[in-house]
């Protein structure tokens, strides 16, 4: 079975300040790791992906995340924030042969000015 | 533009009525989903479709209905048994790499 948890469900930062949101997972499986950001009223758009490789991958909006095998997690980290980065955030994980992804519930960024 | 539509964006519903939201895509995804979200429960699998005229039920199917009968079109009913509908709704399909695409929601609000 997979799982996610995401361990924040609100995060304030101020603008320009760096940011991480924290993903947890498990499975007992190889697995693939998504980062998606949902802006208010929206659907979801896809920041970045871990499928294999380098474990530090780099997303849109220059947003990155670290794939950390060890400690089953796969945090997302922004240097330097903007007012325009606030938005909820969803990690979710597919293993091994799984057909559907598994997602966190969401992690809400707000930036303050 | 290719992409996953949705349809309509806002629907009100009198209790008892059914409801069918539109799912529609030209991404020649073989699979497609159906979510549900609620403030602070992320989004929960309703039912999805691996192939045309095949579909399995997710986490919290009961009181819903779906059809696959052609590839491009994935609708979703929400039936007067579930008991509460009021929610968005997200409909999605997945690439060959895993990852998925999103329609801009449906919000379902029950008067």
């Amino acid at each position: 079975a997979q799982s996610v948890t995401q361990l924040d469900s609100q995060v304030p930062v101020f603008e320009e300040a760096p940011v991480e949101l924290r993903c947890n997972y498990s499975s007992s499986v190889s697995v693939y790791l998504f980062w998606y950001v949902q802006y208010p009223n929206q659907g979801l758009q896809l920041l970045l992906k871990y499928l294999s490789g380098s474990t530090l991958v780099k997303g849109i909006n220059g947003f990155e995340a670290e794939f950390n095998k060890s400690q089953t997690s796969f945090h997302l980290r922004k240097p330097s924030v903007h007012i325009s980065d606030t938005a909820e955030f969803f990690c979710a994980v597919r293993s091994g042969s799984a057909r559907q992804l598994t997602f966190g519930s969401g992690t809400q960024l707000t930036v303050l000015p | 533009d290719g992409g996953i539509t949705q349809s309509p964006k806002y629907l009100f519903r009198k209790e008892g009525q059914n409801v069918t939201l539109s799912c529609e895509q030209n991404l020649n995804h073989d699979a497609m989903y159906w979510y549900r979200q609620d403030p602070g429960q992320g989004l929960r699998l309703i039912y999805y479709s691996q192939i045309v005229n095949d579909f399995q039920k997710g986490d919290i199917a009961e009181g819903y209905s779906v059809s696959r009968e052609k590839k491009e079109s994935f609708p979703l009913t929400v039936t007067s048994a579930q008991k509460n509908p009021t929610a968005f709704y997200l409909c999605a399909g997945r690439h060959s790499t895993g990852e998925l695409f999103f329609g801009e929601g449906s919000r379902l609000t029950v008067l």
